[in-house]
C-alpha cells in the first residue's frame, strides 16, 4: 500500500530557530513530491516541487530534499518566523498516477 | 494572473440532497483535480480531469462525480448526501497535466445536517 507519513504531527519552536519537517513514503516508485502549506480554513499553497530525478529544491528560506532509496523527504526552514506558522503537507505522486498526501505537521513559531 | 476560484465557499445541505461545486482553474491550465479534506481522513484525491476527460479517479463511491467543460472549468457533484460528506472540498489546477505542480483554490466547505 502506498502510504505517506509525516512526523512530527505538531511542532512548536521559538522564532529564529532552524527546523526540519519529515515526510516518508513506502513505495520508491515516485514521479514527484510536493510540499504545501495550509493556513486554517484555507486551501493549500505550493512551496516546492521535487521531481523524482532531483535531490533537492530551494526557495528562499526553504529547502526540500528527496531520497528515494530511503523513502524520505525533508523540508528545512531556516530562521523561522511567526508567519511560518501553518500546517505543512507533503504529497507524493507515484508512477502509477496515484497521489497520496501526508496528514501534515502543524507548526507553531512563537515570537 | 487570477488564481483558482471555487464557488460557493460555504454551503449547508441536509441528508439526501445533492450538491454541485464549481472550480475555475488558472487561465491556460487544462488539468483540474478535486480533493476531499476531513479531520479524520485528511486529504484524499477524488478525481482529475484533463481536456474534458476524466483521467484519474480516487476510491470514492459513485455518488461523487465530476465533469469538465471546454473552457476547463470543472464541477463536481455529490448526490444523496450523507453526514460523512461534510468536508472541505478543494480543487487544484495544473498546467502540466499528471504530476505537474498543483495550485489550489480556497475550497468549498460543505456541512451536511
Amino acid at each position: 500500500k502506498q502510504e505517506v507519513t509525516q512526523i512530527p504531527a505538531a511542532l512548536s519552536v521559538p522564532e529564529g530557530e532552524n527546523l526540519v519537517l519529515n515526510c516518508s513514503f513506502t513505495d520508491s516508485a515516485i514521479y514527484n513530491l510536493q510540499w504545501f502549506r495550509q493556513d486554517p480554513g484555507k486551501g493549500l499553497t505550493s512551496l516546492l516541487l521535487i521531481q523524482s530525478s532531483q535531490r533537492e529544491q530551494t526557495s528562499g528560506r526553504l529547502n526540500a530534499s528527496l531520497d528515494k532509496s530511503s523513502g524520505r523527504s525533508t523540508l528545512y526552514i531556516a530562521a523561522s518566523q511567526p508567519g511560518d506558522s501553518a500546517t505543512y503537507l507533503c504529497a507524493v505522486v507515484y508512477n502509477n498516477n496515484d497521489m497520496r498526501f501526508g496528514a501534515g505537521t502543524r507548526l507553531t513559531v512563537k515570537p | 494572473k487570477a488564481g483558482v476560484t471555487q464557488t460557493p465557499r460555504y454551503l449547508i445541505k441536509t441528508r439526501g440532497q445533492q450538491v454541485t461545486l464549481s472550480c475555475s482553474p488558472i487561465s491556460g491550465h487544462r488539468s483540474v483535480s478535486w480533493y476531499q479534506q476531513t479531520p479524520g481522513q485528511g486529504l484524499q484525491f477524488l478525481f482529475e480531469y484533463f481536456s474534458e476527460t476524466q483521467r484519474n479517479k480516487g476510491n470514492f463511491p459513485g455518488r461523487f462525480s465530476g465533469r469538465q467543460f471546454s473552457n476547463s472549468r470543472s464541477e463536481m457533484n455529490v448526490s444523496t448526501l450523507e453526514l460523512g460528506d461534510s468536508a472541505l472540498y478543494l480543487c487544484a489546477s495544473s498546467g502540466q497535466g499528471a504530476g505537474g505542480e498543483l495550485f489550489f483554490g480556497e475550497g468549498s466547505r460543505l456541512t451536511v445536517l
